[in-house]
C-alpha cells in the first residue's frame, strides 16, 4: 500500500497566486485532515473530513478551501497565496473517525510564499 | 478548549541517557492521549497511545502513562540511541469532537 501520498513535495508561489495541494489515500480510510506545520506551534489543523461529501473547519481554516468528492481524494486550495501561508502542509487519515485512531500521515509539503 | 503544553526542547543528550520530555493537558471530557514522532525529512508517525485513565502506552523502549491526577502525559526511554534523533509530539484527541490537538514539539538531538 502506498498509504498517504502528497503532491508537491515542494512549492514556490508568488503572492495572490492560487494552487490546490493533492493528497490521496488508499486505505479506504473514512477521516481525513489537513494540518500546517510552522516552528514552535507544532501542527494546527486547517480542515478535515468525516466521509465523502462532509468537511468541516479547523483552527485555521481561512484562506483554504478543501472538498471531499472521493472517500480517496481530499484536495486542499489555497485561493490567494499569502506570505503567512508559507509553511509545511500535511495530510493524514484515519479508518475510522473514532476519536483513539492513529492518524497515518503523509511525507508533506514544503509551501513558500514570496 | 482542549490544549496541549510540552516541554520546549531543544534536548540534547548522549547515547544511553535517560530521556523524559514532560507533557500535559487541558481538556474537559476523557481525552485519548498520544505521542507522535517525526524523523528528519518524513511526516508523523504514532508512537504510542492511552485511551483511558492509568493506561501506559509503550513501543519501541519508550513510555508514557496517562495520569488523570496530574493532566499528564509524559514520554520516558531508559536508553536512548542516535536513531531517537526526531521531533516528538503530544497530542490530544477529544471525544466530542472529530479533532487532534498537537503541542509545539520537542527536539531531541542523541550524540554517539
Amino acid at each position: 500500500n502506498a498509504g498517504v501520498t502528497q503532491t508537491p513535495k515542494f512549492q514556490v508561489l508568488k503572492t495572490g497566486q492560487s494552487m490546490t495541494l493533492q493528497c490521496a489515500q488508499d486505505m479506504n480510510h473514512e477521516y481525513m485532515s489537513w494540518y500546517r506545520q510552522d516552528p514552535g506551534m507544532g501542527l494546527r489543523l486547517i480542515h478535515y473530513s468525516v466521509g465523502a461529501g462532509i468537511t468541516d473547519q479547523g483552527e485555521v481554516p481561512n484562506g483554504y478551501n478543501v472538498s471531499r468528492s472521493t472517500t480517496e481524494d481530499f484536495p486542499l486550495r489555497l485561493l490567494s497565496a499569502a506570505p503567512s501561508q508559507t509553511s509545511v502542509y500535511f495530510c493524514a487519515s484515519s479508518r475510522t473517525v473514532a476519536t483513539n485512531e492513529k492518524l497515518f500521515f503523509g511525507s508533506g509539503t514544503q509551501l513558500s510564499v514570496l | 478548549g482542549d490544549s496541549v503544553t510540552q516541554m520546549e526542547g531543544p534536548v540534547t543528550l548522549s547515547e544511553e541517557a535517560f530521556l523524559t520530555i514532560n507533557c500535559t493537558y487541558t481538556a474537559t471530557g476523557y481525552p485519548s492521549l498520544f505521542w507522535y514522532v517525526q524523523y528528519p525529512g518524513e511526516g508523523l508517525q504514532l508512537l504510542l497511545k492511552a485511551t483511558k485513565a492509568d493506561d501506559k502506552g509503550s513501543n519501541k523502549g519508550f513510555e508514557a502513562t496517562y495520569r488523570k491526577e496530574t493532566t499528564s502525559f509524559h514520554l520516558e526511554k531508559g536508553s536512548v540511541q542516535v536513531s531517537d534523533s526526531a521531533v516528538y509530539f503530544c497530542a490530544l484527541s477529544d471525544p466530542t469532537d472529530y479533532k487532534l490537538s498537537f503541542g509545539a514539539g520537542t527536539t531531541v538531538t542523541v550524540r554517539a
